[in-house]
């Protein structure tokens, strides 16, 4: 089984500055894949970033970058220089790559808003 | 910019109605999620499905609930019949499948069942 866990309801950041949302997840599955979305209050879910178990560098798309610690069982999200745009719930999920259901394992959440 | 859509965007119906929710996965993606929000449980997967073929349906209830794929481009899901507590968000995902797939979500149905 898999579990993400999401300990941080709530964030608040300054625009401009950085901020790191925290994920730590578990599972017995040996290669496991690792995701955030992103929902806005439109309610869509759109996808950020992604981290391979097996990934010997820490992912990064944009803004956004994945502080993985294998060891420590987290997949943080760091959002650098933050804008009023990326004010929205941001959910880390996961799922195994070796067989079984392809389906994503989902935290409850960390809703950021961004102060101007 | 290809993108999963979804319809209806909104529902609202009375418990006892059937409700029909559709979904255009994204050209030549293989793979079709279906996934339902709500407060106290978050996002659960209810079913998915693989070139039109179910390969796991076990977070559907099934005495109220089907899902099929008429044909690639549209994936159905069905509830006869409604209940308050179907109230949720039901998204639609797609992706090309494999390994490291990554899945790209639908606007989502928001259902509220009176």
């Amino acid at each position: 089984a898999q579990k993400i866990t999401q300990t941080q309801p709530g964030m608040f950041v300054q625009e401009k500055e950085a901020v790191t949302l925290d994920c730590t997840y578990d599972t017995s599955d040996p290669s496991y894949g690792l995701f955030w979305y992103k929902q806005p209050s439109s309610g869509e879910m759109i996808f950020l970033i992604y981290q391979g178990s097996y990934d010997q560098q820490n992912a990064t798309e944009g803004r956004y970058s994945l502080n993985f610690q294998k060891a420590r069982k987290s997949a943080n999200l760091v959002i650098s220089a933050s804008q009023l745009g990326d004010s929205a719930m941001y959910f880390c999920a996961m799922r195994g790559l070796q067989g079984g259901s392809e389906k994503l394992v989902f935290g409850k959440g960390t809703k950021l808003t961004v102060n101007p | 910019d290809a993108r999963v859509t979804q319809t209806p965007r909104d529902k609202v119906t009375e418990m006892g109605q059937e409700v029909t929710m559709r979904c255009q996965p994204i050209l030549g993606h293989n793979t079709v999620f279906w996934y339902r929000q709500t407060m106290m449980q978050g996002l659960e997967l209810l079913a998915y499905f693989r070139n039109r073929a179910p390969l796991d349906d076990s977070g559907m209830p099934k005495d109220r609930f089907s899902a099929e794929m008429p044909d690639a481009t549209l994936a159905t899901l069905k509830i006869q019949p409604s209940e308050p507590r179907d109230s949720a968000v039901y998204f639609c995902a797609s992706g090309r499948g494999g390994r490291t797939d990554t899945q790209y979500f639908g606007p989502g149905t928001r259902l509220t069942v009176l």
